[in-house]
């Protein structure tokens, strides 16, 4: 079975600090996409950031970047300068290209901001 | 801001009861899909629409489950004989067709409707 794992339930970071979430996924298959949604409480999940599997180069969005390990099927999110809006549920997805366009997610991380 | 709708928001229900959700996804985006959000935990796939086709369906989607998506713009998802085990979020998203040099396989979520079912 294909299966994302996000190891942290809760992160906690002080405000303008930087925080790591790790992301982990099991594929044999060579060509995808991960990404990364934020979830904050009761609102709609948005997403923060992609990565095709073929770049190396890791993907950076404002703040937030990833670290992109194919070999080890790594891929966390590092978020900088954390605001208190960066507060939410993360989670973890990827879609298999081969396989049709459904996303497989992890159980997520919740990242507490403190001001 | 024409992003993902979905209606109702929140809907409480007793056990053996139908219920059904609707979705309107961003205008022009062809590709539709279904996912089931319980506490705590990410979000499962359930099926998948291209156009007005379903061409995947997940082994979640018992019998009790029909999703529909009639002339391929809005969709609603039908839950038969609703059991306990069926409360959850459910999500739906959708994406655009793809364009050669554009990521366009981005999914934009819904708020979600939330089901209690007692």
């Amino acid at each position: 079975a294909q299966t994302v794992t996000q190891s942290q339930p809760e992160m906690s970071v002080q405000e303008a600090e930087t925080v790591t979430l790790s992301c982990t996924y099991d594929t044999s298959e060579s060509d995808y996409y991960l990404f990364w949604y934020k979830q904050p409480p009761s609102r709609q999940m948005i997403l923060v950031i992609r990565q095709e599997a073929y770049k190396q180069q890791n993907a950076t969005e404002n703040r937030f970047s990833v670290n992109f390990q194919k070999a080890a099927k790594s891929f966390s999110l590092k978020i900088s300068d954390s605001q208190l809006g960066d507060a939410a549920m993360y989670f973890c997805a990827y879609r298999i290209k081969a396989a049709g366009n459904k996303l497989t997610f992890g159980g997520g991380t919740r990242v507490l901001v403190k001001p | 801001d024409t992003g993902v709708s979905q209606d109702p928001r929140h809907k409480i229900t007793k056990r053996g009861q139908n219920v059904t959700f609707r979705c309107d996804p961003i205008s022009e985006h062809n590709r539709l899909y279904w996912y089931r959000q319980t506490l705590g935990q990410g979000p499962e796939f359930l099926t998948y629409f291209q156009n007005e086709a379903q061409l995947e369906k997940s082994r979640l989607l018992s019998d009790r489950f029909s999703a529909e998506r009639p002339k391929g713009s809005f969709s609603t998802l039908e839950i038969q004989r609703t059991e306990q085990g069926d409360s959850a979020m459910y999500l739906c998203a959708s994406s655009p067709w793809p364009v050669a040099g554009i990521p366009t396989d981005t999914q934009y979520f819904g708020p979600g409707t939330r089901l209690t079912v007692l």
